[in-house]
């Protein structure tokens, strides 16, 4: 069965820091990589996802992943984060193709300082 | 147009009794999944429907644990003699039914088990 590892569990930074928050999976095959994201009081919803073609994934709001293959991870990124990107961000994987779950990490909380 | 929505927001419950959870999906999503969120574990798979059945029940926890999605729309998770550690955020979403369509989360039914 496939895992997700999300190493940092809480990153604080200030406004304009660079961001990078790590991700990385156990499966050998072909997986499908999404990003997720949870604003306080709000729902969870996609920031991007990645399933074949150019490794590097742009989604919404400046936020960007890249797949390494050979590192199994998806890593996200964001050049200059505001404090509206306090939230909590969560990697998934599908790898078990016809089979429609996502495996999530456990989570990243980000708290941007103003 | 309207999200997916969850009943109750809210539930307690004393250890011991039954629950019913409820999940109303986006309208013409055909696929629709259950997740549990608990504190510092990330959001665990529990089951998910393609139309009205349901080819991945592993993650339900344990036989207390059962679901049913009739006419292709709501679904109902049933948590019978409840225990304490069944305590946690139930989250369902909905999608045009292929992985690669985005998963739609409604805001959840935070369960307590007192």
């Amino acid at each position: 069965a496939q895992s997700v590892s999300q190493h940092n569990h809480h990153v604080i930074l200030s406004e304009a820091a660079s961001l990078e928050l790590g991700c990385n999976y156990s499966y050998g095959g072909t997986v499908n990589l999404f990003w997720y994201v949870q604003y306080p009081g709000q729902h969870l919803q996609l920031l991007l996802k990645y399933f074949s073609g150019d490794p590097l994934v742009k989604g919404i709001k400046g936020f960007e992943a890249e797949f390494i293959k050979s590192k199994f991870s998806f890593n996200l990124r964001k050049p200059s984060v505001q404090w509206s990107d306090t939230a909590e961000y969560f990697c998934a994987v599908n790898a078990d193709f016809g089979n429609e779950k996502l495996t999530f990490g456990t989570g990243t909380r980000l708290t941007i300082i103003p | 147009g309207a999200g997916v929505s969850q009943s109750p927001s809210n539930k307690v419950t004393e250890k011991g009794k039954d629950v019913e959870l409820r999940c109303d999906p986006i309208s013409g999503h055909t696929a629709l999944y259950w997740y549990r969120q608990s504190l510092g574990q990330g959001l665990e798979f529990l089951i998910y429907f393609q139309g009205n059945s349901a080819p991945d029940k592993s993650g339900l926890p344990s036989d207390r644990f059962s679901a049913e999605r009739t006419g292709g729309s709501v679904s109902t998770l049933t948590i019978q003699r409840t225990q304490q550690e069944d305590s946690a955020v139930y989250l369902c979403a909905s999608s045009l039914g292929q992985v690669s369509y985005e998963q739609y989360f409604g805001p959840g039914t935070r369960l307590t088990v007192t």
